[in-house]
C-alpha cells in the first residue's frame, strides 16, 4: 500500500497570504496524485487532479507540482472562504490511499 | 450537472448489516467507474471499495474486504454498497464518488453528500 504524508498538519494563515502544502508518497506514483478541499459540513472537492492540472471552476488562486514522491499544492493569496482541510490522494496503484490531511485556518 | 444522492445510512448494531444505495444523473453513467470513501467521525478519508463502468471488475479495502460488497445497476444509474459483519470502526459518512474516467485509476472528480452509518451496541 502506498502511504501519503501531509506537512504541515495545521496552518493559521492571514489572507491574502501564500500557502504551501507538501504530500509525499511512500513510493514513486508518477502524476497520479489529485489534491481534494473539504470545507466544514461539506463534501470534498477535487480541486487539481494529476499532480498541476487545473479543474474546471476551481480560482486561479490554487496551483499544484510535483511528480513522482515529491508534491506541492500551493494557494496563493489565501481568501477567507479557503478555510478547509486539503488532503492528496493517489490514484497510482490500488488500494487507493489518501493523505491524512491539512487544515488551514484563518486569521 | 452531476449528482449523487447516498441514502441508507443509519443505527446498527455490531455485527448487523446495512445496504447503502447512491442515485446518480447528470452523466452516462455507465461509462464511469465509481467509489464508495468513507470517513469516521473527524478523521481523514478512507478509499472503501470501487466499480468498473461495466460492473464487470471490483476492489475493496483490506479493512472491508469479506464483508463489503459493492455493485451497480446500469439500467437505473445506482451505486450499491452491502454491508455484513459491521464493527464499531465501520461508524463513518459513507460517500459515493465517481471517477473522470471509464477506469479506477483516476481522480474522483464528483462526491455526494454523504451518509452516516452509526455501529454501535
Amino acid at each position: 500500500e502506498i502511504v501519503l504524508t501531509q506537512s504541515p498538519d495545521f496552518q493559521s494563515v492571514t489572507p491574502k497570504e501564500k500557502v504551501t502544502i507538501t504530500c509525499r508518497a511512500s513510493q514513486s506514483i508518477g502524476s497520479s496524485l489529485h489534491w481534494y478541499q473539504q470545507r466544514p459540513d461539506q463534501s470534498p472537492k477535487l480541486l487539481i487532479k494529476y499532480a498541476s492540472q487545473s479543474i474546471s471552476g476551481v480560482p486561479s488562486r490554487f496551483s499544484g507540482s510535483g511528480s513522482g514522491t515529491d508534491f506541492t499544492l500551493t494557494i496563493n493569496s489565501l481568501e477567507a472562504e479557503d478555510a478547509a482541510t486539503y488532503y492528496c490522494h493517489q490514484s497510482s496503484s490500488l488500494p487507493f490511499t489518501f493523505g491524512p490531511g491539512t487544515k488551514v485556518d484563518i486569521k | 450537472e452531476v449528482q449523487l444522492l447516498e441514502s441508507g445510512g443509519g443505527f446498527v448494531q455490531p455485527g448487523g448489516s446495512l445496504r447503502l444505495s447512491c442515485a446518480a444523473s447528470g452523466f452516462t453513467f455507465s461509462s464511469y467507474a465509481m467509489s464508495w470513501v468513507r470517513q469516521a467521525p473527524g478523521k481523514g478519508l478512507e478509499w472503501v471499495s470501487a466499480m468498473s463502468g461495466s460492473g464487470g471488475s471490483t476492489y475493496y479495502a483490506d479493512s472491508v474486504k469479506g464483508r463489503f460488497t459493492i455493485s451497480r445497476d446500469n439500467s437505473k444509474n445506482m451505486l450499491y454498497l452491502q454491508m455484513n459483519s459491521l464493527r464499531a470502526e465501520d461508524t463513518a459518512v459513507y460517500y459515493c464518488a465517481k471517477q473522470q474516467s471509464s477506469g479506477y485509476y483516476s481522480p474522483l472528480d464528483y462526491w455526494g453528500q454523504g451518509t452516516l452509518v452509526t455501529v454501535s451496541s
